[in-house]
């Protein structure tokens, strides 16, 4: 089985300080793990994925993500946060065998000028 | 590449009635499809697992009867909301899987807003 835990419901930042987003799994396989973004009344767009090798992910519009092991954690960062930012981010987890993706609750960006 | 469209974008429906939502995978085939549906300032929750040329696999608690599924070919998924009522209402998003690059990454569709009156 697995799950994500998604520390923070809402988190608030200001133009231009750095987004941190967090994101604890479990599973029971070697984990692939996804961030998406979604904008009001829209799907989910891709912004990383780790699935094997480089632990260290970047993704688009400058987001990256590190696959910690021995923490069960692949948090979500951005060195500095732009407007075009706020949206609701979530993570979300699947193992081998294309197993169905597990999404978390998901943490609303908030961004102020 | 991999664009998933849904049509159609938002419906309005009356209490009673049947509601088609269409799910295609635009430039590349998918043999598995995912319907999922979002309450407001929630998370997704995924309904069923649709497959080609084969039955759907519904999640736990999710009525068959009520919410329709059918991969008619490898680009096509449909979920049918039939006799909908108010608390259908909600946020349907599907998502495909383009097996041919051997990726574990799920692509979405817009999303398909349903209002029943």
């Amino acid at each position: 089985a697995q799950s994500v835990t998604q520390l923070g419901s809402h988190v608030s930042v200001s133009e231009g300080a750095l987004v941190l987003l967090r994101c604890n799994y479990s599973s029971s396989v070697p984990p692939y793990l996804f961030w998406y973004v979604q904008y009001p009344n829209q799907g989910l767009q891709l912004l990383l994925k780790y699935t094997t090798g480089a632990t260290l992910v970047k993704g688009i519009n400058g987001f990256e993500a590190e696959f910690k092991k021995s923490e069960t954690s692949f948090h979500l960062t951005k060195p500095s946060a732009h407007m075009s930012d706020a949206a609701e981010y979530f993570c979300a987890v699947t193992g081998t065998g294309f197993q169905k993706l597990v999404f978390g609750t998901g943490t609303r960006l908030l961004v102020s000028p | 590449g991999a664009v998933v469209s849904q049509h159609p974008s938002w419906v309005i429906c009356k209490s009673g009635t049947s509601v088609k939502i269409e799910c295609r995978s635009l430039d590349f085939q998918a043999t598995t499809m995912f319907w999922y549906r979002q309450f407001p300032k929630q998370s997704l929750m995924l309904m069923a697992t649709s497959n080609e040329g084969s039955k759907a696999t519904y999640e736990q608690g999710v009525e068959k009867d009520k919410f329709l599924i059918n991969h008619a070919s490898l680009t096509l998924s449909t979920l049918t909301v039939t006799s909908a009522h108010p608390e259908d209402s909600s946020f349907y998003i599907c998502s495909a899987r383009d097996e041919s690059r051997y990726s574990y990454e799920q692509y979405f569709g817009p999303g398909t807003r349903l209002t029943v009156t």
